[in-house]
Formats: structure tokens, C-alpha cells, sequence
């Protein structure tokens, strides 16, 4: 087990471009979290996967932002037309499905919209 | 104001103090959550609780539930503590999280 893995680290576009980040999450898990992190804030919920089903999203997630989790593995986050504002830190966690199980959080993948 | 509030914003310590985080929630909870992040992004998780008191090496978690409030507590701090502490809260399937408490502590 390799924990949950996320890439890429960092990722450096120009405003008005499209990015896709990936999250590979603890193999047993079946839940699968994405947050946003801005500097000098605690992490914000966008939205959580059971499976591969997209159970919760957040007010926070506009239309630009799609996540996937096809397979029930995997999942992808993928931000259409970038903005300045989208700059943060994009967080994947994952968990088992029991209430109070304990989420591993990936590295982050580090966006920059410049 | 936030769901979840934390004391200090900005903490410095010496070397061997005695730190106290606090956390404060408004919400129904089934567990919070101390974590611990470091410049590179990555979050640890610390302790999960929903009563009492627990204890891991030099760090100590405590909640309590009626006041709803939970502390983290480091003895005989050092210089590899300096990090950020979340806390963050278990509210239906997702994580509230507080703005973090920044900590250095200076040999």
C-alpha cells in the first residue's frame, strides 16, 4: 500500500486553459474525497465519491469543475477554463465507507493560474 | 462565523514548551479530527476521537462533547513539530475543517 497518490504535484497554466488532475486512492477504500485549499485556509469540501458514484458536490464546484471516478478506483478532476481564483492546492483523500473511518490525504497537486 | 474555529491563528514556542491548540465547532458531529500539515501540502492525520482523552507519544487529544470543544496538546515541544494543525470535524459523510493553527517552535 502506497497511500494515496496524486499528480501531478504541481501545475503551472495560463488563464482560459483546461487542466485534469488525478487522484489514485488507498486500493480497499471505496470512499473518495476532493478539497480545495487556499493559502492560509483549512481545506474546503468540493465533492466525494462511494464507488464510483458522485454522492455529494459543493456549492464551490461551478460548472467549469467535473470530477469522475469510473472505474470506483481512480478519479479525475478536471477544471474547464481556468481563472486566477482557481489557484490552490487540490487535495485527494480517500476512506473506507464506515462512518467515522479516517481519511488518508494525498500530497496535493499544486495549481497555478498565472 | 466558521463551523469550526481555532486558537491561535499563530503560535511560537521555544524549544521544550508546553502548546495548547484549541478547537471550537457549532455543529453536530460524530468525530473530530486533529491532522497535521507541513509546507510541502501533505495532511497526517493525528488523532480521530468523538469523547474523552487520547495520547500518542509526546501529543494529547481531548474533547468534550457537551462544550464542544476539543484541545491538542504537545509536551516538550521541538523544532520537528513546526507545522500546521487542522481540526477538523466529522459532519454527515464529510470533513469540516477549521483555518489551522500555524506552529513554530525555535530550538
Amino acid at each position: 500500500d502506497t497511500g494515496v497518490s496524486q499528480n501531478p504535484r504541481h501545475k503551472i497554466t495560463k488563464r482560459g486553459q483546461n487542466v485534469t488532475f488525478r487522484c489514485d486512492p488507498i486500493s480497499e477504500h471505496n470512499r473518495l474525497y476532493w478539497y480545495r485549499q487556499t493559502l492560509g485556509q483549512g481545506p474546503e469540501f468540493l465533492t466525494y465519491f462511494q464507488n464510483e458514484a458522485q454522492l455529494e458536490k459543493s456549492r464551490l464546484l461551478s460548472d467549469r469543475f467535473s470530477a469522475e471516478r469510473p472505474k470506483g478506483s481512480f478519479s479525475t478532476l478536471e477544471i474547464q477554463r481556468t481563472e486566477q481564483g482557481d489557484s490552490a492546492m487540490y487535495l485527494c483523500a480517500s476512506s473506507f465507507a464506515q462512518g467515522n473511518s479516517p481519511l488518508h490525504f494525498g500530497n496535493g497537486t499544486r495549481l497555478t493560474v498565472t | 462565523k466558521n463551523e469550526v474555529e481555532q486558537s491561535p491563528q499563530n503560535l511560537t514556542a521555544q524549544e521544550g514548551e508546553f502548546i495548547t491548540i484549541n478547537c471550537s465547532y457549532s455543529v453536530g458531529i460524530s468525530a473530530l479530527h486533529w491532522l497535521q500539515q507541513h509546507p510541502g501540502g501533505g495532511i497526517v492525520s493525528l488523532f480521530m476521537l468523538s469523547s474523552g482523552k487520547k495520547k500518542h507519544g509526546r501529543l494529547i487529544a481531548t474533547i468534550n462533547i457537551q462544550e464542544k470543544h476539543s484541545s491538542l496538546h504537545i509536551t516538550a515541544s521541538h523544532p520537528r513539530d513546526s507545522a500546521v494543525y487542522i481540526c477538523a470535524v466529522h459532519n454527515t459523510d464529510k470533513l469540516i475543517f477549521g483555518t489551522g493553527t500555524r506552529l513554530q517552535v525555535f530550538p
